[in-house]
């Protein structure tokens, strides 16, 4: 079945260091890949998505390639501030329809003045 | 509302009792999942509804847990004999429902639930 891993955290930055979180994926087919975001007293909320080979999503500051060959989705932000400290959830979807969401199991992030 | 409701918010039970939990989706969005979401495990799929179509049931985790949404709209998630394992947050989504797998899929901010 399809399933989603990501990399463990916590992880803990200084403002304006480059962020790397790793996610990679198994799934049949085409799957559509997102990341989603959970800032600390709220809801999950969609950071940005990809729904094919090669696409790059990207919003506020963050991207993240769909990369069909590694079977990968590394979401990365070049400077970081104290207002990305949050949960990072990486996620996939299957090729038809509206299928559930699988996702990753989160990773947090800190960033320190 | 322009998001997806979720009721109550908060909801402190005693291990025994029933709850049912409330998810008023996003006008027009034909597509409604359940997930929870307990401290460091992640979320787990629990129900997805799609139009008319029968429900996709397999994450419900036990006989105990069952939902319903009437009239292609509201939802209730129902926790029957609640034990304290399943304290956690209950999370409402949807979707549109005309498009491939790309939807993006837009979540209510949970109801918290603590089984005492």
């Amino acid at each position: 079945g399809n399933s989603v891993t990501q990399m463990e955290g916590p992880v803990t930055l200084s403002e304006e260091a480059f962020l790397t979180i790793n996610c990679t994926y198994t799934a049949t087919g085409y799957p559509s890949l997102f990341w989603y975001v959970q800032y600390p007293g709220e809801g999950l909320q969609l950071l940005l998505k990809a729904t094919k080979a090669d696409d790059k999503g990207s919003n506020k500051g963050f991207e993240a390639t769909y990369r069909k060959e590694t079977t990968s989705f590394h979401l990365e932000k070049g400077s970081v501030q104290v207002s990305d400290s949050a949960v990072y959830f990486c996620a996939l979807s299957g090729h038809s329809g509206n299928t559930p969401l699988v996702f990753g199991k989160g990773t947090r992030l800190s960033v320190i003045a | 509302g322009a998001g997806v409701s979720q009721s109550p918010s908060n909801k402190v039970t005693e291990k025994g009792k029933d709850v049912e939990l409330r998810c008023d989706p996003i006008s027009g969005h034909t597509a409604l999942y359940w997930y929870r979401q307990s401290l460091g495990q992640g979320l787990e799929f629990l129900i997805y509804f799609q139009g008319n179509s029968a429900p996709d049931k397999s994450g419900l985790p036990s006989d105990r847990f069952s939902a319903e949404r009437t009239g292609g709209s509201v939802s209730t998630l129902t926790i029957q004999r609640t034990q304290q394992e399943d304290s956690a947050v209950y999370l409402c989504a949807s979707s549109l429902g005309d498009r491939g797998g790309g939807n993006t899929i837009y979540f209510g901010e949970g109801s918290w639930l603590t089984v005492v």
